[in-house]
């Protein structure tokens, strides 16, 4: 069984610059989560989707943070414009109806 | 926000020794799971223990949760340069955080050789 995919696995952007990420989980799992962690700490959630409605957003910083989960299958995360703060390691998760949840390898994303 | 918060930050032991990591939160759960993070694999799932389980075990893994302290602990036993990695403790709570993971701070496990 494959696991989650994410693309680009890094990326190097100048600030004010727009990014996204893209995310293809496992076969099935309808719940699809957003993560974003910093050096030295744990993911913290942007954004979860149910099939392809996002039930919980309150974490998305909406002024320049967009997602998307058209066909509730595979997800895109845009930042734009990003900014210095932005830096960090940007992960994706999928469940089924069980509480684990699996990861994917995350993006690397470094803002200059 | 965080809700763990695991104890310690840092530990390094050799090969062959245990490695007990400690977790605590503050707001009532339903679950509390662990997972581990290296720069090969990325986060995976150890294992889940529920509120009302006090310990699990799982091949070289046992936790323990005490709710009336909102702690928890892992301990990996016979440890192998293979678990050099970080621990993370993450809650679940269906209605507080509307069943989403809370992850903690982590700890860094270092096993040499």
């Amino acid at each position: 069984e494959a696991g989650v995919v994410q693309s680009p696995r890094y990326k190097i952007i100048e600030k004010k610059q727009p990014v996204a990420f893209w995310c293809n989980p496992i076969s099935g799992h309808n719940t699809l989560y957003w993560y974003r962690q910093n050096l030295g700490q744990g993911p913290e959630l942007l954004i979860r989707y149910e099939n392809e409605e996002a039930v919980d957003d309150s974490q998305l910083p909406k002024d320049r943070f967009s997602a998307e989960r058209l066909k509730g299958v595979d997800s895109t995360l845009k930042i734009q414009p990003a900014e210095l703060g932005d830096s960090a390691v940007y992960l994706c998760a999928s469940s089924s109806m069980a509480d684990e949840q699996f990861f994917g390898p995350g993006t690397r994303l470094t803002v200059l | 926000s965080q809700q763990g918060e695991e104890d310690p930050q840092a530990l390094s032991i050799q090969e062959g020794e245990n490695a007990t990591m400690n977790c605590s939160y503050k707001t009532s759960i339903n679950n509390l799971q662990w997972y581990r993070q290296n720069s090969g694999r990325g986060l995976v799932h150890l294992i889940l223990i529920r509120s009302n389980e006090r310990e699990k075990h799982s091949g070289r893994l046992r936790v323990t949760l005490d709710t009336s302290k909102k702690s928890s602990s892992l301990l990996i036993t016979a440890s192998r340069a293979a678990d050099t990695a970080s621990y993370f403790c993450a809650t679940v709570n269906y209605g507080g955080s509307q069943g989403n993971l809370i992850f903690g701070k982590g700890t860094k496990l270092s096993v040499k050789p």
